[in-house]
């Protein structure tokens, strides 16, 4: 099946501060989407982004498919924007299934 | 988009019991999903429920362990069977609409 691999795996801020975070995926996807997790678990959707870029407010992500990665960037970091955040996969097969592969992810602590 | 409520939120349970988590969504899906995130770890299909069938289980999970209704197109209950606490978890349903995935708020299980 399909890899990928999330970097870096843990990431401290201080408030204010910029971060990329990269997601390495192992063959071609259909579908490729970031999604952070809150503290208390709820998985939130940041991006559908198979390919191209897009922005929403201080976040904004890249996926470059042909060289397979894609980043995710947070501007001006708050402490609200700690948890972790996970890139998630979809390789088709004679259509979508709609089963994502989810990587490790990173754990990023904003701090005062 | 679409609103996924999940019941009971967190629980914990003694081993050797038994635990049945709803998922309630707010818009008619053909497709619904049950992932399981172990302390730490990253997110795992456990299977997929369509209405009117059996339920498509990925490898390493069986239906005896964890079996899954869906009765109709907007709820889906899966239960967690002979409990121990390896089954410790956050357990999530999911659902996609146009290939994007939307999850619910997850059920922190503790099993002691």
């Amino acid at each position: 099946g399909i890899q990928v691999e999330q970097s870096p795996p843990d990431l401290i801020l201080q408030e204010g501060a910029n971060s990329t975070l990269r997601c390495n995926f192992s063959d071609s996807v259909n579908n490729l989407q970031w999604f952070h997790q809150n503290p208390w678990g709820q998985l939130i959707n940041l991006f559908y982004i198979p390919s191209g870029t897009k922005q929403n407010g201080r976040l904004s992500a890249t996926t470059v498919a042909t060289e397979r990665y894609s980043l995710l960037y947070i501007s001006s970091s708050q402490t609200t924007d700690s948890g972790v955040y996970f890139c998630a996969v979809e390789r088709w097969s004679g259509g979508s299934n709609y089963k994502l592969t989810f990587g490790k992810g990173t754990l990023l602590t904003v701090n005062p | 988009s679409a609103v996924i409520s999940q019941k009971p939120s967190r629980d914990i349970c003694q081993r050797g019991t038994s635990l049945t988590i709803q998922c309630q969504v707010d818009s008619q899906v053909t497709m619904m999903f049950w992932y399981r995130q172990q302390p730490g770890q990253s997110l795992t299909l456990i299977a997929t429920a369509n209405q009117g069938s059996e339920a498509t289980y990925e490898s390493g999970f069986v239906i005896d362990k964890f079996p899954i209704s869906r009765p109709n197109l907007t709820f889906s209950t899966l239960t967690v069977s002979n409990m121990s606490p390896e089954d410790s978890s956050i357990y999530l349903c999911s659902v996609s609409f146009t290939f994007e995935a939307f999850f619910g708020q997850g059920t922190r299980l503790t099993v002691v």
